[in-house]
């Protein structure tokens, strides 16, 4: 079966660095996304990966191994505007997209 | 603005009642998904169509149906409704692959369903 894994929550405080951590099984492989979605919003878009490597936007930044089936999303300089659901997504061979179930983050002052 | 659009925001109905939730996906593209979130819960995916044909089916109840119609606007149909039904629906609209921004799929603002 095809499966995204991601911790469900994590803490943080403001001005620091945080890792949050997906790891994928799927069948194939035509991209990897993270998306935001702040509660009761609708997700917005934050990153695509598909070669190995870091994509780095501003405070955010994307790793992925594809040999590993992983990824990171890296946020830096935390604000308390970061508190929110981090989701992960694969395209599949059949650009089908297959959710994780999120992570929430808190960020404390 | 995703430029998807779903119709009503809000709608509070009984049990057993049904309800119909509407959307309008992106100019231009053909691919619309629909999504349950329950409080504090990941995004489901219900189904999906393509150009006005079924073309995947996730967790969806017998009891929700949905259809994509020639001029590519959406409609979920949610009958025999349970408490459990209460939900956040998004619908949204997908390139099929991916645009010059990286991203793929566009959510409308969802519509919250509470069922009393």
């Amino acid at each position: 079966g095809q499966n995204i894994d991601q911790p469900t929550e994590m803490t943080a405080t403001e001005g620091a660095i945080v890792q949050i951590n997906c790891t994928y099984q799927t069948s194939g492989f035509n991209g990897l996304f993270w998306y935001q979605q702040h509660a009761g919003e609708a997700p917005t878009f934050l990153s695509y990966n598909v070669l190995d490597g870091l994509e780095e936007k501003g405070r955010f930044s994307s790793f992925l191994s594809r040999s590993k089936g992983y990824s990171y999303l890296l946020l830096k300089e935390l604000q308390m505007k970061d508190s929110a659901s981090y989701l992960c997504a694969v395209m599949d061979s059949n650009y089908q997209l297959i959710w994780g179930a999120g992570t929430k983050l808190i960020i404390k002052p | 603005d995703s430029g998807v659009t779903q119709t009503p925001k809000h709608l509070i109905t009984a049990t057993g009642q049904r309800v119909t939730l509407r959307c309008s996906p992106r100019s231009g593209d053909l691919s619309v998904y629909w999504y349950q979130q329950s409080l504090d819960q990941g995004l489901q995916f219900l189904i999906q169509y393509y150009n006005g044909e079924e073309r995947a089916k996730g967790n969806i109840l017998e009891r929700f149906s949905a259809q994509q119609f020639p001029d590519l606007h959406s409609e979920l149909n949610l009958s025999s409704l349970e408490l459990g039904d209460s939900a956040l629906y998004f619908c949204a609209s997908s390139v099929e692959t991916v645009d010059a921004s990286g991203n793929t799929i566009y959510f409308g603002e969802g519509s919250w369903l509470t069922v009393v």
